[in-house]
């Protein structure tokens, strides 16, 4: 079956720095995704990996190991408005994404 | 401003009533979808289209239909045989080639009366 594992919530505190795992067991790759989505919003594009290796875009990193069919966004400097789930998703053989449940992110002062 | 567009923001149904969402989009964006998203569970897809009057099922279609008969708009109804249509429902399009990022629409909530 195809499969995406992250954590369901983390706590973090303003100002520090956050790591957030996603493991997927899928039918093909074809590259993965990040998006943030904040409550009752919709999710907004973060990062792309498809090659393994470090992406960094200002205060957000994301990591990817295709052979171990894991991924991580690191997110630096944390801000209270960076409180939001985060969607890691993978792009599959027949190029539909399969997305995991998010991990809700609390920031706290 | 370029953009998705989804309408209304909430939604109510009646029993045995069907329900239209609407999505459109000024991307010039070819392909579109439609998903579900319930607390704790991933995006599952409903529908896609990948060029005008062309669509596809995806992996919950069952109970809603669609239809693409211009390239801005992706309408979604959520018929009577949706027994559980309580959701957010998120329209989506994207950009297509490499990457293919998918962007999102504002989403509608429905719940049923």
């Amino acid at each position: 079956g195809q499969n995406i594992d992250q954590p369901t919530e983390m706590t973090a505190t303003e100002g520090a720095i956050v790591q957030i795992n996603c493991t997927y067991q899928t039918s093909g790759f074809n590259g993965l995704f990040w998006y943030q989505q904040h409550a009752g919003e919709a999710p907004t594009f973060l990062s792309y990996n498809v090659l393994d290796g470090l992406e960094e875009k200002g205060r957000f990193s994301s990591f990817l190991s295709r052979s171990k069919g894991y991924s991580y966004l690191l997110l630096k400097e944390l801000q209270m408005k960076d409180s939001a789930s985060y969607l890691c998703a993978v792009r599959s053989f027949n190029y539909q994404l399969i997305w995991g449940a998010g991990t809700k992110l609390i920031i706290k002062p | 401003d370029g953009g998705i567009t989804q309408s209304p923001k909430y939604l109510f149904r009646k029993e045995g009533q069907n329900v239209t969402l609407s999505c459109e989009q000024n991307l010039n964006h070819d392909a579109m979808y439609w998903y579900r998203q319930d607390p704790g569970q991933g995006l599952r897809l409903i529908y896609y289209s990948q060029i005008v009057n062309d669509f596809q099922k995806g992996d919950i279609a069952e109970g809603y239909s669609v239809s693409r008969e211009k390239k801005e708009s992706f309408p979604l109804t959520v018929t009577s045989a949706q027994k559980n249509p309580t959701a957010f429902y998120l329209c989506a399009s994207s950009t297509g080639g490499g990457k293919n990022i998918q962007y999102f629409g504002a989403g509608t909530r429905l719940s049923v009366l």
